[in-house]
């Protein structure tokens, strides 16, 4: 099936520095999301994205949907070790609302 | 309960062997999803309910993968003369409203190992 393109595949960190991420798409959709995924548990919702331009915060997280509806944005300021995870992206298309189609994911860790 | 609920948390089948996955999901949820995560990657949409209807199966990669939710509640997800190829995580997740990611909740899944 479909999965949506995200880079970096994973990334390391240092403590305290920013992070940004990005998922891009060939088909165009009208929400995008940001899940966080930890070991041996399902992926839990970040930020949910409803209009092309948006720009979400949810605390030290910023998300932003692209004008071209074809790709997504997610920031992380001044990391901190619980951070560490996989962070998806996930779209869903017009007229299919029951069905996310997800990102490939970012594996991100955070060193001390 | 509190969230959806899984069952098994781990599963090793051998090839050819008949499974069964259950999930629970939030009390009243309305709708609720399958998808399938294999070994990194994202998760991938098997099929969706409303209610007790399956509304969407589009994602059932073949006729050995069946889904039911006769009373609008619980669901099994019952793999048929499993193959190596089956084995992944497999997530449900419930939502209160109608058809929508809205209020999405995962459960932490089961993995399923074929051997």
């Amino acid at each position: 099936g479909q999965q949506l393109n995200q880079s970096p595949q994973s990334m390391f960190i240092q403590e305290g520095e920013d992070v940004s991420m990005n998922c891009t798409s060939s088909s165009i959709f009208n929400t995008w999301l940001w899940y966080k995924q930890d070991p041996g548990e399902g992926p839990v919702l970040l930020i949910a994205l409803y209009k092309a331009g948006e720009l979400t915060s949810n605390g030290r997280l910023t998300a932003q949907f692209g004008i071209t509806r074809k790709d997504s944005f997610l920031n992380i300021s001044a990391s901190i070790p619980s951070d560490v995870g996989i962070y998806f992206c996930a779209g869903v298309h017009t007229g299919t609302a029951s069905k996310l189609t997800f990102g490939t994911g970012t594996r991100l860790q955070v060193t001390l | 309960g509190a969230g959806v609920s899984q069952s098994p948390r781990y599963k090793v089948a051998k090839r050819g062997q008949d499974v069964a996955l259950r999930c629970d999901p939030i009390s009243g949820h309305v709708s609720l999803f399958w998808y399938q995560q294999a070994l990194g990657q994202g998760p991938e949409f098997l099929t969706y309910f409303q209610n007790e209807a399956q509304l969407d199966k589009s994602g059932l990669p073949s006729d050995r993968f069946f889904a039911e939710r006769p009373e609008g509640s619980v669901s099994t997800l019952k793999i048929q003369r499993t193959q190596q190829e089956d084995s992944a995580v497999y997530l449900c997740a419930s939502s209160p409203r109608e058809g929508t990611h809205y209020g999405y909740t995962f459960g932490s899944g089961t993995r399923l190992t074929v051997v």
